[in-house]
């Protein structure tokens, strides 16, 4: 049973708009997450995370959504540029309360695609 | 170095063999993760390390994976009588500090590219 889910293998967007990244979660012990950013033959990259106290975290051009009780979380990219084309991974994690495991439940990853 | 570093980049071994995977995490960094990652797949969690302590080792797929950092620095992931589907790309990640309210992210290496022929 997959926890996290990107359910959009892919994405295109062209440049100058914006890329909105979607993710949803099961567990409910989840409280804190992040997102990152890969490119082939490279490790991941992290971008920007949230706890869940929180409903939105800004970082420049990206702003992570959560939304507890949707048990969902966006990450939109505004503007987007063709450096930001990569394969985004939504990740969560039970360690904001100290009480869980502090490993990432990964999803699938969204390929996206800015396109010049 | 700055950032995670992990060698070999890539690894190629017959089934059967054993190999030896190294990651050296930031300078500082007292939790270190390993995760395997397949080919279309998000990494998934085998181990976790806080100083030299192995606190989690759940989602190590069997008794042929063995995973130590006893410094509390450099970690091994050791594989032994490696089978096909061992094949993955295996990515280590550290991080400064994890406890309650106290969060720091996972910051990662590039991995090993794992190959059994």
């Amino acid at each position: 049973d997959q926890q996290v889910k990107q359910n959009s293998p892919s994405l295109s967007v062209q440049e100058g708009r914006i890329s909105i990244l979607n993710c949803d979660y099961t567990n409910s012990m989840f409280d804190y997450f992040l997102w990152y950013k890969k490119y082939p033959a490279e490790g991941p990259t992290f971008l920007i995370s949230i706890s869940s106290i929180k409903d939105k975290n800004e970082d420049g051009r990206f702003t992570v959504f959560l939304n507890k009780s949707a048990k969902h979380l966006s990450l939109h990219i505004v503007p987007s540029q063709p450096g930001d084309s990569a394969v985004y991974f939504c990740a969560a994690s039970s360690a904001y309360s100290g009480a869980g495991s502090y490993q990432l439940t990964f999803g699938k990853g969204t390929k996206l695609s800015v396109i010049p | 170095g700055a950032g995670v570093s992990q060698s070999p980049r890539y690894k190629v071994a017959k089934r059967g063999q054993d190999v030896a995977l190294r990651c050296d995490p930031i300078s500082g960094h007292v939790s270190l993760f390993w995760y395997q990652q397949a080919l279309g797949q998000g990494p998934e969690f085998l181990t976790y390390f806080q100083n030299e302590a192995q606190l989690d080792k759940s989602g190590l797929p069997s008794d042929r994976f063995f995973a130590e950092r006893p410094e509390g620095s450099v970690s091994t992931l050791k594989i032994q009588r490696t089978q096909q589907e061992d094949s993955a790309v295996y990515l280590c990640a550290s991080s400064s500090r994890l406890g309650q309210g106290i969060i720091q992210p996972q910051h990662f290496g590039d991995g090993t590219r794992l190959s059994i022929l």
